[in-house]
């Protein structure tokens, strides 16, 4: 168990520019989950993946925010046009099963935008 | 969705016990309480969780009201390596497709301090 790995741990762009990051869930883990942290703040849920299905989408998540997870294993989540607002860590998640189950979480990446 | 109310900060001497404590008073039948500590710059760290009964493990006890209204996290010997934000969380048991099931609603939580 290498536990969920995150990269970039940070990354630093100009506002207007896309970014990318990746998570890498525990390997059976059949679900997964993206939140974001400002400062201060606890984290506030993104969306989440039972295997390759988006099964629920935040409405902090807006139409410039897009996340996959093909074949049911890594997962990615592309902001475009990024805002000066979307400064924050952005954390993986994942679990086995059914929703009560405990998450287990990445160490972020933490996005700063110029 | 259901909420915690949690006291924003505690103080704790190293090798003491700790209670934290966390009301739900909200809380539906097939709500579980969830305990989650987070330390600077790392993600969240999951700690214990339960549904009516007390549960132990390595890390700490959860002890639960009768009513499910409360509970506490007891950690039974404070060291400096707990000082860290703890969250108790409510999130829907039930395992269906869809929905708000298994996303964690984080309040500010309790930030512990642990003197030596």
């Amino acid at each position: 168990d290498t536990g969920v790995s995150q990269d970039p741990r940070h990354k630093i762009t100009k506002r207007g520019q896309n970014v990318t990051f990746r998570c890498d869930p525990i390997s059976e883990h059949n679900r997964l989950y993206w939140y974001r942290q400002t400062l201060g703040q606890g984290p506030e849920f993104l969306t989440y993946f039972q295997n390759e299905a988006q099964l629920e989408k935040s409405r902090l998540l807006s139409d410039r925010f897009s996340a996959e997870r093909p074949k049911g294993s890594f997962s990615t989540l592309e902001i475009q046009r990024t805002e000066q607002g979307d400064s924050a860590m952005y954390l993986c998640a994942s679990s086995f099963g059914a929703g009560s189950q405990p998450q287990h979480f990445g160490d972020g990446t933490r996005l700063s935008i110029l | 969705d259901a909420k915690t109310t949690q006291p924003n900060s505690m103080e704790s001497n190293e090798e003491e016990p700790v209670h934290l404590p966390c009301n739900h008073s909200t809380i539906s039948g097939t709500d579980y309480i969830h305990w989650y500590r987070q330390l600077p710059s790392q993600g969240p760290e999951y700690v214990i969780h339960g549904l009516t009964s007390n549960v132990n493990n390595r890390m700490a006890s959860l002890a639960i009201a009768e009513d499910r209204k409360s509970s506490t996290l007891i950690l039974h010997r404070a060291t400096l390596r707990d000082a860290a934000v703890y969250y108790c969380i409510l999130s829907a048991g039930l395992s269906n497709y869809g929905g708000s099931q298994g996303n964690l609603i984080f309040g500010k939580g309790t930030k512990l301090s642990v003197k030596p």
